[in-house]
């Protein structure tokens, strides 16, 4: 069955240290997000892309996130330099289209910054 | 922008049926989803709905009323292993935005 690779499951790393998550989307899946979920609460989106085009980045700590998707098929979301409040969840999803139907997450990386 | 409001708790009883509802505001819907989270697991796909009415999928349905901004997902026949978090997401000019989830425990 096809899934959604993400990578590390888990990272520890130091505040003002830097961190990047790997996203291997649903082979044929053009969009592609990133969002992040803090404990108790519901995901947040942190970018979306149609392709290799950024569709919304409005809400991505632009000072120290960065997400690219350079060929339109894997993705790598980066924090530089990693604050406290950066521990959470980050959780890459694909879908066929951008309509929002039918979106399929990954297993997720749970980052902690100490 | 967009926004959705859903309960944050419910609690049920096992074999009961169980209905977690969810309004939203958004420009340009394309519809409306439901995800199911246990805790520690991400969010997976339970359905979606775009056109006014309900869907069904064995035993769980999801309704959409767009004239109302409204939609609920029913949960019949409960089981200990539906105790999860669920979330409404909404589709529209704007990207797949989540509610804060809904929280059902089922008990026996």
């Amino acid at each position: 069955e096809a899934e959604v690779a993400q990578s590390p499951r888990y990272k520890i790393t130091e505040k003002s240290q830097a961190v990047a998550f790997w996203c291997d989307p649903i082979s044929g899946h053009a969009t592609l997000y990133w969002y992040r979920q803090i404990l108790g609460q519901g995901p947040e989106l942190l970018v979306q892309f149609q392709d290799e085009s950024v569709v919304d980045d409005s809400q991505l700590p632009k000072d120290r996130f960065s997400a690219e998707r350079l060929k339109g098929v894997d993705s790598t979301l980066k924090i530089q330099p990693a604050e406290l409040g950066d521990s959470a969840m980050y959780l890459c999803a694909s879908s066929l289209m951008d309509s929002g139907r039918g979106a399929f997450f990954g297993q997720g990386t749970r980052l902690t910054v100490v | 922008g967009q926004s959705l409001e859903q309960p944050s708790e419910v609690t049920a009883v096992e074999g009961a049926i169980v209905q977690i509802n969810c309004t939203y505001q958004t420009s340009g819907f394309y519809g409306l989803s439901w995800y199911q989270q246990h805790d520690g697991g991400a969010p997976t796909f339970l359905s979606y709905n775009a056109l006014d009415g309900l869907e069904e999928t064995g035993r769980f349905s999801s309704f959409l009323s767009r004239s109302d901004s409204y939609g609920y997902l029913l949960l019949q026949e409960l089981q200990m292993k539906d105790s999860a978090s669920y979330f409404c997401a909404v589709s529209g000019n704007t990207p797949l935005v989540f509610g804060k989830g809904t929280r059902l425990s089922v008990i026996a």
